[in-house]
């Protein structure tokens, strides 16, 4: 069945590093990819996605490459800061019906100052 | 921008209770889910639901859970007897028609069963 596997965290980094976390999927077809961001005390929010191969999903600095000869989505952030502290799934979804999202385990990252 | 919006945002209940709990998908979204997050540990998908029927659900939505659109707004998540291992965060989410549509999710409910 279709499945997700991120990086474990927690992340911990100084403002301004550099941000990698790995995320590689199993799926049958075609599935698109999605990031998603958890803030502390709130809920889930789409961050960022990719409908098909070689697509290049960008939000808030935030860019991941949908890469099918790797089956990955890494997502990457040129310059983190302190409120990018939040936890970060990574999720895919398949061509079925119901359209549901299969989540990773979610990475925690802290920004320090 | 729309929201989803669930309530409440913290339910306490006694093991063996029954819970509602309620949300508000955004107006012209047309499927709904609900996924449960228990502390620390991964999204989990329960059940998803279009048309007025469950169009999939997961090995967790046994018999004690039940969804209902009761009208043109809510869908609400009903556990008939609540488990202590019931305790999660429990959040909704809907999406619009379109093959890659994202799903928008609510705040979440976290439920705590005493």
């Amino acid at each position: 069945g279709n499945s997700v596997t991120q990086m474990e965290g927690p992340v911990t980094l100084s403002e301004e590093a550099f941000l990698t976390i790995n995320c590689t999927y199993t799926a049958t077809g075609y599935p698109s990819l999605f990031w998603y961001v958890q803030y502390p005390g709130e809920g889930l929010q789409l961050l960022l996605k990719a409908t098909k191969a070689d697509d290049k999903g960008s939000n808030k600095g935030f860019e991941a490459t949908y890469r099918k000869e790797t089956t990955s989505f890494h997502l990457e952030k040129g310059s983190v800061q302190v409120s990018d502290s939040a936890v970060y799934f990574c999720a895919l979804t398949g061509r079925g019906a119901t359209n549901k999202l299969i989540f990773g385990t979610g990475t925690l990252l802290a920004v320090q100052p | 921008e729309p929201e989803v919006t669930q309530t409440p945002s913290h339910q306490v209940t006694q093991m063996g209770q029954e819970v509602i709990l309620r949300c508000v998908p955004i107006s012209n979204h047309l499927y709904f889910y609900w996924y449960r997050q228990i502390l620390g540990q991964k999204v989990e998908f329960l059940v998803s639901f279009y048309n007025n029927e469950i169009s999939e659900k997961s090995e967790i939505f046994d018999d004690q859970f039940s969804v209902e659109r009761p009208d043109g707004s809510n869908f609400t998540l009903k556990i008939r007897s609540t488990k202590l291992e019931d305790s999660a965060m429990y959040f909704c989410a809907s999406r619009d028609r379109g093959q890659n549509s994202p799903l928008h999710f609510g705040n979440g409910t976290r439920l705590t069963v005493t």
